[in-house]
């Protein structure tokens, strides 16, 4: 059974640093997904990783995808507060179209 | 395009009655698929619906049933409700794995 795992689960942060998210799971896959949801909200799609190496950036946000490690990582370069939110990385196992999701990593940037 | 839209967005049920929740996709999306969310359990995968077909289904009781309408537009319906089913139900619909799901704002459901 696929399982994904997410840290560090709370995540507290100055303005202007730089931190990173992991994500690793358990078994073989090449769909990764990272999410944003914001407090009472729903579920915004941040990235879409569909191979190994593959590396997508959004403003201050990076995402990246090694399959043979079975990780991915979420790099936040020089935080801001409207990146506070709380972030899901999901795995789709292979032949299976549904998604599996880590524990959520909540981000809270200080000024 | 309009996003995918749920209906009712908050719900007030008691134990051991049933409801029903809807759901419509973004135009052309023939994948939807629910999630349930809890603080407890996070978020956890119910069952996903490709042209009226299931093709998935999650690890919850048979209590959680679902169908697909041929318009896309899905349903899906708890029976017997337990306090434990409180939660923001979501769903999602898809065009292809290769771009992902797409959230809906979800329904709050809140079992008494």
């Amino acid at each position: 059974e696929l399982k994904v795992e997410q840290n560090p689960l709370f995540l507290s942060m100055q303005e202007g640093k730089n931190y990173t998210i992991y994500c690793n799971y358990s078994t073989t896959s090449d769909r990764l997904y990272w999410y944003r949801q914001d407090p009472g909200k729903s579920l915004e799609s941040l990235f879409v990783l569909l191979s190994n190496g593959a590396v997508k950036q959004e403003g201050r946000l990076m995402a990246s995808l090694d399959t043979k490690a079975r990780l991915s990582t979420l790099h936040i370069t020089a935080a801001v507060h409207d990146l506070s939110a709380t972030y899901f990385c999901a795995v789709s196992p292979q032949g299976a179209q549904k998604l599996v999701f880590g524990q959520g990593t909540r981000l809270t940037i200080n000024p | 395009k309009a996003g995918v839209t749920q209906t009712p967005r908050y719900l007030i049920k008691t134990r051991g009655q049933q409801v029903t929740l809807s759901c419509s996709p973004i135009s052309g999306h023939r994948s939807v698929s629910w999630y349930q969310q809890t603080p407890g359990q996070g978020l956890q995968f119910l069952f996903e619906y490709f042209s009226e077909t299931q093709r998935n289904k999650g690890n919850f009781p048979g209590r959680f049933s679902g169908r697909q309408f041929s318009n896309s537009r899905s349903e899906m319906n708890v029976s017997t409700l337990e306090l434990g089913d409180s939660a923001l139900y979501l769903c999602a619909s898809s065009p292809g794995w290769e771009v992902g799901q797409y959230f809906g704002p979800g329904t709050r459901l809140t079992v008494t």
